[in-house]
């Protein structure tokens, strides 16, 4: 059974930082391109950014509204994603999903909350 | 950035009817067209990718169709565990949502 398991989320002050882990079973994690999608309260879905393969460089790409802001990693030894977010704002408050979007898996979510 | 246009936002509907939602792309996106369903708490559920594909374990009610720039879902008989929210999703270029189609009793 494929599992994609967020962890790390929680409540941060602006400006502070966070870093999401997602550990994934049951997949071959090698092969698979991984994104973080985030839903803020009642809202739609945001693609946040991916990652593709470590073989094919562990290229990254990232929306607009959190590029150079947000990193994602991967570390295949563990199969985990991560996703390291700096300077935040009250705006990133989301439920977010870590997902193998080309193969349909997604994880829970897991909530950041940006407030003072 | 490629833009995804749902509509309608919102649609109230009975189980046994026939629905079609339809989604379009700002610019030309080949087949790159995936459908979610979502239901309150949960995380998406892929339903259809590539424009018409099934995924494994959704029922033949649901179907994609279109190409380009039009795409449309439809759920021939509507079933109660249907109702929930659809996006439509492009991944020509890197990955953008429609806004989301609410469909309701």
């Amino acid at each position: 059974e494929v599992q994609l398991v967020e962890s790390g989320g929680g409540l941060v002050k602006p400006g502070g930082s966070l870093r999401l882990s997602c550990a994934a079973s049951g997949i071959t994690f090698s092969d698979v391109w991984m994104s973080w999608v985030r839903q803020a309260p009642g809202k739609g879905l945001e693609w946040v950014g991916r990652i593709n393969t470590k073989s094919e460089g562990g290229t990254t790409d990232y929306a607009a509204p959190v590029k150079g802001r947000f990193t994602i990693s991967r570390d295949e030894s563990k199969d985990m994603v991560y996703l390291q977010m700096n300077s935040l704002k009250t705006e990133d408050t989301a439920v977010y999903y870590c997902t193998a979007m080309g193969s349909g898996y997604w994880g829970q979510g897991t909530l950041v909350t940006v407030s003072s | 950035d490629i833009q995804m246009t749902q509509s309608p936002s919102s649609l109230s509907a009975s189980v046994g009817d026939r629905v079609t939602i339809t989604c379009r792309a700002s610019q030309s996106i080949g087949s790159f067209l995936n459908w979610y369903q979502q239901k309150p708490g949960n995380a998406p559920k892929l339903l259809i990718y590539a424009a018409y594909s099934l995924q494994s374990g959704v029922p033949s009610r649901f179907s994609g169709s279109g190409s380009g720039t039009d795409f449309t879902l439809t759920i021939s008989s509507l079933q109660p565990e249907d109702f929930a929210t659809y996006y439509c999703q492009q991944s020509y270029s890197t990955t953008t949502f429609g806004q989301g189609t609410r469909l309701e009793i």
